[in-house]
């Protein structure tokens, strides 16, 4: 069965600790994606990767890290220094279609709190 | 650059009520364009999509049609149930090339709400 999963569901953390969450996929996708979402708000894009071994930072990569060491996993460190860091993240794949779009495809999100 | 503008919510129903969620793009390019449905506590899921001009994309009695001319991609359902009620975000995919091929324009989210 193909898809996306993020582990854990739910992550509790203290402030001032680093936290590494999830994300593996296996529907052979090239493109992955971390996105952050607040309460009542939208997608915003921390990072992306189109390949291995390479990624670009999103519209607020500022206090995350990620790294694409192998095809089927993004996984994204939340850092001390990210001041609100408490929301829900998606991870996200996606494929090249034949137009030359990308369609895209999420995991069921992780809802982090830090106290 | 891209960008994707949908109508703000929330938008509240009664059942078996018509519901259109309005969609307009800006695009450089081809674009392919999305409907997603996200429900509470959820990542978000494909609801439906079209690749090119007047392609008509539809999924679970939803249906959106790809407006070239007016760049528009509404989302359009005949008749809500309850369990219609979700958060729902149109998208793009515009042809590219380098590093920023693969993003993928998100509208800011549309709260449906259905009542009984």
């Amino acid at each position: 069965d193909g898809g996306i999963t993020q582990s854990p569901k739910y992550l509790f953390r203290k402030e001032g600790q680093n936290v590494t969450l999830s994300c593996e996929q296996n529907l052979n996708h090239d493109a992955m994606y971390w996105y952050r979402q607040d309460p009542g708000q939208g997608l915003r894009l921390i990072y992306y990767s189109q390949i291995v071994n390479d990624f670009q930072k999103g519209d607020i990569a500022e206090g995350y890290s990620v790294s694409r060491e192998k095809k089927e996993s993004f996984p994204l460190t939340v850092t001390s220094a990210q001041k609100n860091p408490t929301a829900f993240y998606l991870c996200a794949s996606s494929t090249k279609t034949g137009f030359g779009t990308y369609e895209q495809y999420f995991g069921p999100g992780t809802r982090l709190t830090v106290t | 650059g891209n960008s994707v503008t949908q109508m703000e919510g929330p938008v509240t129903l009664s059942e078996e009520a018509f519901l259109t969620i309005n969609c307009t793009y800006t695009a450089t390019g081809y674009p392919s364009l999305f409907w997603y449905v996200q429900y509470p506590g959820e990542g978000l899921q494909l609801l439906l999509k079209a690749t090119k001009a007047d392609d008509k994309g539809s999924n679970k009695g939803f249906e959106a049609t790809y407006r070239k001319e007016t760049t528009s991609f509404h989302l359009e359902k005949g008749s809500v149930q309850v369990s219609d009620s979700a958060v729902y975000f149109c998208a793009l995919s515009d042809r590219g090339r380098g590093s920023s091929a693969s993003k993928i324009i998100f509208g800011s989210g549309t709260r449906l709400s259905i009542r009984p």
